[in-house]
């Protein structure tokens, strides 16, 4: 059985503190990995597709990396507008994606 | 409009009702999801349909009957249901869900559901 588990479940940051958020995923052929963000009252926004270890994907201020038992999101120079909680999602031989719990951010002015 | 849409953004129900929750995407995909989003748990995958056939259901209970018209339109139908099912339900679209699946879903921003 897949399965995503992320850590930590919650973290707060002064602005400006850069930090990484953890992914470990247990998938049977692994098709890709996924971070999404979402907002309070909002669905998850689609950030990032990564496919096989050693690839990194940048947007702004994250970045996200993976390897083959771990993704990570990197997140540098956080600002207040970066609090959201983010979601890791893996998709495997099972056909459906096995999402991760989130790690709720909040990054304080 | 753009995107995935769902309504309503909120419905109260009683035990008793029939209610119906409606989502449309305007990407242009082939592959329809509806997932459950309880507080600290993660995003529970109910219905997958792809062009228009439901191809995955998750022991879902028969209170919850979707439907899917055409490759634009997803219904969720509801009666009576528990307190237990209280939850965020959210809408999402790909491209595909065949068996490559690493396409991304695109997701609406939910309706929040509450039972008394």
């Amino acid at each position: 059985e897949d399965q995503v588990t992320q850590s930590p479940e919650a973290l707060r940051l002064q602005e400006g503190e850069s930090s990484s958020l953890n992914c470990s995923y247990t998938v049977s052929g692994l098709r890709g990995l996924f971070w999404y963000r979402q907002d309070p009252g909002k669905g998850p926004e689609f950030l990032f597709t990564l496919y096989s270890a050693g690839e990194e994907k940048e947007k702004e201020r994250l970045k996200a990396t993976l390897t083959k038992k771990e993704s990570f999101l990197h997140i540098t120079a956080p600002k207040p507008e970066d609090s959201a909680t983010y979601l890791c999602a893996s998709s495997g031989s099972a056909r459906q994606l096995t999402f991760g719990s989130g790690t709720q951010l909040t990054v304080l002015p | 409009e753009t995107g995935v849409t769902q309504t309503p953004r909120h419905l109260v129900m009683g035990m008793t009702n029939k209610k119906s929750l409606k989502c449309e995407q305007h990407l242009g995909h082939n592959a329809m999801y509806w997932y459950k989003q309880s507080a600290k748990k993660p995003l529970e995958l109910m219905f997958v349909y792809s062009l228009e056939e439901r191809v995955e259901n998750n022991s879902v209970p028969s209170r919850f009957s979707p439907e899917c018209p055409n490759s634009s339109h997803l219904f969720l139908h509801l009666h009576t249901l528990q307190p237990e099912d209280s939850a965020l339900y959210l809408c999402a679209s790909s491209q595909e869900a065949g068996t490559a699946n690493n396409q991304p879903q695109h997701f609406g921003d939910g309706t929040r559901l509450s039972i008394l």
